[in-house]
Formats: structure tokens, sequence, C-alpha cells
């Protein structure tokens, strides 16, 4: 089945590390997506992994995989104030997948509180 | 030019009206996207074209009618619609071979009265 769950709030201190778990059930999923949505505005990629590597950094961002137990996590270092928003999990199963579109399934997304 | 723009920003309208959301990308993206989002909720998808074809019909109830005059455009045409319709309507545009990365707009936020 397709299914991608999320715990629903992280709430942490300026400067410390965020982590964001996610577990997800397609193994067919080629990719593994993190989006991040601020107030008011719509989705915004940050980062994706293919599902044949483990981790993947770029700059503040870590992307942890481990596709045996089908879980993917966002670690976010020395965390902003700015990075305060909603953060969804996304895959994308071979199944809905097309050649010029597809059908992302979303997690709930976590809320990343982050206090001075 | 990497944006996906969306009109209107906000719209309000009463359940016997009809209006239309409009969203344009100038990236080449053939594949465009509406998805419908709660308030602290998953977008929800709703159609996908794919190169200026309906590929993906979620099940939409017939207020709700989408139309792609050509690769850049896409609207949504709404009619007759519930308040529960209430939300905000996100576009997005993907490149055929990359389908996970979407580039959204900042979405229309619909009221129905």
């Amino acid at each position: 089945g397709e299914d991608v769950e999320q715990s629903l709030f992280l709430s942490v201190r300026e400067g410390d590390s965020s982590v964001i778990n996610c577990t997800y059930t397609d193994s067919s999923s080629t990719y593994l997506y993190w989006y991040k949505q601020e107030p008011g505005a719509g989705l915004q990629l940050l980062t994706y992994i293919f599902s044949n590597m483990d981790m993947k950094q770029d700059q503040r961002l870590t992307v942890l995989l481990n596709k045996k137990d089908k879980h993917l996590s966002l670690r976010i270092a020395d965390t902003q104030t700015g990075d305060s928003a909603i953060y969804f999990c996304a895959e994308i199963p071979l199944t809905k997948m097309l050649y010029g579109g597809g059908k992302l399934i979303f997690g709930q997304g976590t809320t990343l509180q982050v206090k001075p | 030019d990497t944006e996906v723009t969306q009109t209107p920003k906000h719209l309000v309208m009463g359940m016997t009206n009809k209006k239309s959301l409009k969203c344009e990308q100038h990236m080449g993206h053939r594949a465009m996207y509406w998805y419908k989002q709660k308030a602290k909720k998953p977008p929800e998808l709703m159609f996908v074209y794919s190169y200026e074809k309906l590929s993906i019909n979620e099940s939409v109830p017939s207020r709700f009618s989408p139309e792609c005059p050509n690769s850049s455009l896409l609207n949504l045409h709404l009619h007759a619609l519930q308040p529960e319709d209430s939300a905000l309507y996100l576009c997005a545009s993907s490149h055929g071979r990359r389908t996970g990365e979407l580039f959204f707009g900042e979405g229309s936020r619909l009221t129905v009265l």
C-alpha cells in the first residue's frame, strides 16, 4: 500500500540540530523527497535522495535513508528561526509515475518550531 | 525564470458564482498539477496534465473543471462550489523526466460563502 507517516510536531532551540523522521511503505519508490512550506506559501522542494543512496548532504541539510526499514530522516544543522515551517516527506511509487508527471504521496507534515 | 505564478492570490465567491484560477510557468515543464490543501494538512492531488493532456483526475467533483490551453498555462474553472471547497489551491509543474521535483506556486486562497 501507499502510506507515508511523520510525527506532527517538533520544537527545538535556535542553534540546535533538528531531526525530522518519516516512514514509508512502498519500496518501489525510486526517489524520496523533502518539501518545506512556510506560512502562507506554497511548497518548496528542499532536497531529495535516490533510493540506492544511504545519505545525501547539502549544506546544513543531511538526508539519511534506511531502505530496509523504509525510514527517511532530514537533519537540519544549526537550526535558525527561518527554518520554522511545515516539512513534508514524499515519495512516488513506480505505479504512480507517468512520463510527464506523477502522483506524489505526501506525509502529514511535521511542524518545526524554532525557539530563539 | 523558475517561478510558477498563480492568480488571484485570494478569491471569495458565493455558491452560485463562476470563477477561474489561473497558473502560468515558463520553465518548459510539460507536466502541470492542481492540488487542494486544507489548513495543517498535506496537499491533495486533484488533476495532472501531461503534455497538455489530462492524465490524472483524482475523482474530483465536476464543479471543478481544469483546462490546459497550452504548455505554459493551466486554469481551474469553478462553478457551484460548496463552503467545504474553501481551501488553498496550489498549482505545480515538473519537468517530464523528474516527476517528483515539483515547483509550486504560492497558491490561491479560496473562500466559498
